[in-house]
């Protein structure tokens, strides 16, 4: 089955530093990859969506210039938390669509901002 | 004071016994519906799905309902076990969306043994 490989699983960052999330899809080209966040006892939150070589689409609310995304090829998307502060600590989950398996997660980031 | 929004709405059930966890979606246009199960820290994972132009669908000891008329999604789960204790969520796809996978807020199932 389709495989979404997630790194890192978890991340320690001082306030005002940048950190980024690596997803890959190991076995399947994904033509989509989605971004979402989660805070403790909620649902996911629809970030972004990326389509490879293009740019990424943001939902309402969420900065762009803060969670940079870059979908370079079709097996790699990464989401890059700038100028991390306490309040982006969260759990970021990316999910990849292909063409076989549908959508398919990773084992998500916890990001804690000290 | 506490805030509802910020608590999952949550299930109880003994082992052995049928659970039915409910989901009410917005958008009329969706087409296709997905129910996750999230454990503790990990990614959501995939249970079973349903499209539009059906009401129901079975899988192993789940079953999925789906009524349009009430934009009312549910999911059944036989013989409930300890390991079936997690998060469940449906979300929902509007096609032409770039299909954008939405999550609806989740319940939380524990599993009394």
């Amino acid at each position: 089955g389709a495989v979404v490989s997630q790194h890192p699983s978890w991340v320690i960052c001082k306030s005002g530093t940048s950190v980024k999330i690596e997803c890959r899809s190991l076995d399947f080209q994904a033509t989509t990859m989605f971004w979402y966040r989660q805070f403790p006892k909620q649902s996911l939150m629809l970030m972004a969506t990326s389509n490879e070589g293009s740019k990424a689409t943001y939902e309402q609310g969420v900065e762009k210039d803060k969670f940079l995304i870059n979908h370079a090829s079709l097996t790699l998307s990464t989401l890059t938390v700038t100028s991390a502060h306490p309040e982006d600590s969260s759990f970021y989950i990316c999910s990849a669509r292909g063409q076989v398996y549908g959508y398919t997660f990773g084992s998500g980031t916890r990001l804690t901002v000290v | 004071g506490e805030s509802v929004g910020l608590h999952l709405p949550t299930l109880s059930v003994q082992e052995g016994d049928n659970s039915i966890i409910n989901c009410a979606y917005s958008n009329s246009a969706s087409d296709y519906f997905i129910w996750y199960k999230q454990e503790s820290g990990k990614g959501p994972q995939f249970i079973i799905d349903i499209r539009s132009n059906m009401d129901k669908r079975q899988g192993q000891r789940v079953t999925v309902l789906l009524n349009k008329t009430v934009k009312h999604l549910s999911l059944q789960i036989a013989a409930t076990q300890p390991g079936d204790s997690a998060v469940y969520f449906c979300a929902e796809i509007v096609g032409g969306s770039n299909y954008k996978l939405t999550f609806g807020k989740g319940t939380l199932l524990t599993v009394n043994p």
